[in-house]
């Protein structure tokens, strides 16, 4: 069992829908981040939150809106996306930035 | 970092091998040098993270050394075993856990 828990496990959308993915992690870590992985290729970065403030955004587009709620929390809200959005969304956090990063088992996103 | 290297792609040997492959990186501003495991339909697992030259880490019976003023790191892997298979990645880390990926090395132990 991994101990960042990603929601949902998968995830079917039209291009004018709405919906968000959710992280969640108990370590008490305080960095988290979001990742987009395309098949067969590593990850790569999307947003970087520390102390729960957003401190990167890898110039995604604004159709992809992250939030921190809390400490333990991380969202990403969807709108308007684009078929070649889909993919795989992983999240991670760390203690800190030179730290370990532990994945969570991703949203597989698919846009029709 | 913003170009990580990584050789050689794929990689396949017998049980009991042991191996080594390479990770490559820019050796100026440098910060964190991170290894990951990756299987096929599961996400990275953290291997080791290192930030000091001549840096080396251990776990059981992979081990990694760092060199930050050459630009590579080593992984080793003594005595293969099959459930070794998987996806070997190193990724160049910032201050702030902003990790860019090469592109792994795909480690196939034939038993």
């Amino acid at each position: 069992d991994t101990e960042v828990t990603q929601t949902p496990k998968h995830l079917v959308m039209g291009m004018t829908n709405k919906k968000s993915l959710k992280c969640e992690q108990h370590m008490g870590h305080r960095a988290m981040y979001w990742y987009k992985q395309k098949a067969k290729k590593p990850p790569e970065l999307m947003f970087v939150y520390s102390y729960e403030k957003l401190s990167i955004n890898e110039s995604v587009p604004s159709r992809f809106s992250p939030e921190c709620p809390n400490s333990s929390l991380l969202n990403l809200h969807l709108h308007a996306l684009q078929p070649e959005d889909s993919a795989l969304y992983l999240c991670a956090s760390s203690d800190r930035g030179n730290q370990p990063q532990h994945f969570g088992d991703g949203t597989r996103l698919s846009i029709l | 970092i913003l170009n990580v290297e990584q050789s050689p792609q794929s990689l396949h040997v017998q049980e009991g091998d042991s191996t080594n492959f390479t990770c490559s990186f820019p050796s100026s501003n440098f910060y964190a040098l991170h290894w990951y495991r990756w299987e096929t339909a599961k996400s990275p697992e953290a291997l080791f993270v290192m930030t000091l030259n001549g840096d080396e880490k251990k776990k059981g019976r992979i081990s990694a050394t760092l060199n930050t003023k050459e630009g590579y790191s080593y992984l080793y892997i003594k005595g293969s075993q099959p459930e070794d298979s998987a996806t070997y990645l190193c990724a160049g880390g910032g201050s702030q856990g902003n990790l860019i990926f090469g592109k792994g090395t795909k480690l196939s132990v034939k038993p």
